[in-house]
């Protein structure tokens, strides 16, 4: 049973876009909800993550839009450049318990 | 800033062989994990551990075992390595849920 559902799997947007991710869940216990970034040959980085108490959070030119009600999360980059071309991932968890991950989408920004 | 470190980069292996991937954190985080990434199949969760000699299954514990001797040290073992086990292993730690995991550069096993 998938509890991170992530979509689109791949994206490819122009320099200047505005690429989105959406990630759906289904245990309403989860509390955290974090959005990793991968570039070829590393690990996961995380880039943003947010609580369930707040709708919204910028971090630079990221940001991560909550709907509780909808148990859906999306992130959103700004003005996409070539260098956020990478692989994104979703995760929840609740406290004490391991990250639960999407399926990962793979972003292609041309320039 | 808190280094992980996995041990190989890159692994050949047989099957059957009984194989080691070793995971190093630096900076005294309580939690350690191990996820394996598969292309269309995300991270998924195999081990963890949140204390030393502490051990919790995750979503495909089968035919893998772990260790935790030392705080620093979580080792993810492959007891008969299969060729469906060919993947990239991906170690990670944390310190508390708001401040994330930091993940390894990972190991990418093949069993031939």
């Amino acid at each position: 049973q998938q509890q991170v559902k992530q979509s689109p799997q791949s994206l490819i947007v122009q320099k200047g876009g505005i690429p989105i991710i959406n990630c759906a869940y289904e245990n309403t216990a989860f509390d955290y909800f974090p959005w990793y970034q991968q570039f070829p040959g590393k690990g996961p980085a995380l880039l943003i993550a947010i609580r369930p108490d707040v709708s919204e959070k910028k971090e630079g030119r990221f940001t991560i839009s909550f709907n509780k009600s909808a148990k859906q999360f999306s992130l959103h980059i700004m003005d996409s450049q070539p260098g956020d071309s990478a692989t994104y991932f979703c995760a929840a968890n609740q406290a004490g318990t391991a990250l639960i991950f999407g399926k990962g989408t793979t972003l292609s920004v041309s320039s | 800033d808190v280094k992980v470190t996995q041990s190989s980069r890159y692994l050949v292996k047989r099957t059957g062989e009984k194989v080691f991937l070793e995971c190093v954190q630096d900076m005294d985080h309580e939690n350690m994990f191990w996820y394996r990434q598969d292309p269309g199949l995300g991270l998924r969760l195999i081990y963890f551990s949140y204390d030393v000699k502490m051990k919790e299954k995750g979503d495909i514990p089968e035919g893998y075992s772990v260790s935790r001797e030392k705080k620093e040290r979580f080792s993810l073992i492959l007891e008969s390595a299969s060729t469906n086990q060919t993947s990239m292993y991906l170690c990670a730690s944390s310190l508390v849920q708001i401040y994330g995991y930091t993940f390894g550069s990972g190991t990418r096993l093949t069993v031939v």
